[in-house]
């Protein structure tokens, strides 16, 4: 079965205190990206990932990093996070047909 | 500039009606269309796609979309609506024609249905 998983599901978490959230995708599929949803902003894309070794900034960078190392894998490293990435997090891979992970609701504190 | 534009934040409708999600895009050449829906607390899943061929595509769960070229518009439809349609539609577009990331998926903002019992 095609499938993305991302986890964690849930996370509080105090501002500063590194955290990675991973995603894992079964497809093959080079093209991987995150995005966050925020209300009234719809989707926006973070980073993005033609393929191993490959990643770029998407529209809203800033305060992420991101790693493709692996072709399955493209975990989001927040390195020092903030209350403003308190946000819903979306793994996606695939680009024609985009296969979304089921999210990562942050809050920050 | 690409764009797509969704001009309903909320659509209600009573169930067993048709319902229609309106979505117009900006994108030149021949783009391709995508619906997505989102169930609370859920990721995004795919309901269908417009690439080439026929311009009324049908997906998911009884949902189907018309493609106009010449309005720019993937507007969603289903004949009779379920309580359960209740959900956050996207609409998305790509180009495929452009290099790199430029070939990403664009979305529209989202537009909530309300199916009333």
């Amino acid at each position: 079965e095609a499938q993305v998983t991302q986890n964690p599901r849930y996370l509080i978490t105090v501002t500063g205190k590194k955290l990675t959230v991973t995603c894992s995708q079964n497809m093959n599929h080079e093209y991987m990206s995150w995005y966050r949803q925020d209300p009234g902003l719809g989707l926006r894309q973070i980073y993005y990932s033609m393929n191993v070794e490959v990643t770029d900034k998407g529209d809203v960078p800033e305060g992420y990093k991101v790693s493709r190392k692996e072709k399955r894998n493209f975990p989001l490293i927040l390195e020092s996070p903030s209350p403003n990435q308190t946000s819903l997090y979306f793994c996606a891979s695939g680009n024609t047909e985009a296969f979304f992970g089921q999210g990562t609701r942050l809050t920050v504190v | 500039a690409q764009s797509v534009a969704q001009p309903e934040d909320q659509v209600n409708v009573a169930e067993g009606n048709p319902l229609t999600v309106k979505c117009t895009y900006s994108v030149s050449g021949n783009p391709y269309l995508f619906w997505y829906v989102q169930y609370p607390n859920r990721g995004l899943q795919f309901l269908l796609k417009y690439i080439t061929g026929d311009n009324l595509v049908k997906g998911s769960y009884g949902f189907e979309a018309e493609f106009n070229k010449s309005q720019t518009s993937f507007h969603l439809k289903k004949p009779s609506a379920l309580v359960s349609d209740s959900a956050l539609y996207f609409c998305a577009v790509r180009d495929p024609f452009r290099a790199g990331n430029n070939r990403k998926l664009i979305w529209g903002l989202g537009t909530s249905l309300a199916v009333n019992p």
